[in-house]
């Protein structure tokens, strides 16, 4: 089946740095990938949907000057989190339409900023 | 748009049913999924409502008229227990979902 890989797992970093976070279709290609994220015991929330070739379509609420993403070729999209405060902790997680049309989900980033 | 699970919790003994429910709102056809995620794994899909099938047991039927997708199991097993995810999308493939907030199901021996 197709595989979504997130790439840190896990990442701590200081208040005021940039984080970067990438999310790859591993034996797939994904024109569009989705960006979601999970604070502790609660749902995932779209954050912005990625598109290769262009610019990311960002949710209500979200900031695209701080959450920016990048999706350079069909097989990754990369999502970084600029200027890191304690408030943007949380579980992010990316995802990728297959042939199917279904939703293939990566594993999840942890990013806890101190 | 909108997904509601109102069930954080839902906590049967093994060989039980279950139903977990989801309601939506949709201006429209959305297409309805069932997620699960079991501890420490990724985000999975269960079930999605075009697809009409049972997967490990679980079905759910779309009731347009009351706006539910519940997902039902005659007999809960231990293995069951996972935290499970309602979710719709606006037709037309490679759209964007929308969670509900979740319902934990804890399925004891």
């Amino acid at each position: 089946g197709a595989v979504v890989s997130q790439h840190p797992s896990r990442v701590i970093c200081k208040s005021g740095t940039s984080v970067k976070i990438e999310c790859r279709s591993l034996d797939f290609q994904a024109t569009t990938m989705f960006w979601y994220r999970q604070f502790p015991k609660q749902s995932l929330m779209l954050m912005a949907t990625s598109n290769e070739g262009s610019k990311a379509t960002y949710e209500q609420g979200v900031e695209k000057d701080k959450f920016l993403i990048n999706h350079a070729s069909l097989t990754l999209s990369t999502l970084t989190v600029t200027s890191a405060h304690p408030e943007d902790s949380s579980f992010y997680i990316c995802s990728a339409p297959g042939s199917t049309d279904t939703q293939y989900f990566g594993p999840g980033t942890r990013l806890t900023v101190l | 748009q909108r997904v509601t699970q109102p069930e954080k919790l839902l906590s049967v003994f093994k060989g039980a049913p279950v139903e977990l429910k989801c309601n939506y709102s949709y201006s429209g056809s959305p297409e309805l999924f069932w997620y699960v995620q079991y501890s420490r794994q990724r985000l999975q899909l269960l079930l999605r409502h075009i697809s009409r099938e049972s997967i490990k047991g679980f079905t759910a039927d779309l009731n347009k008229g009351e706006t539910s997708f519940h997902l039902k199991k005659p007999f809960a097993q231990e293995e069951d227990s996972a935290m499970y995810y309602c979710a719709l999308s606006g037709t037309g493939g490679y759209n964007k979902l929308i969670f509900g907030a979740g319902t934990r199901l804890a399925v004891h021996p």
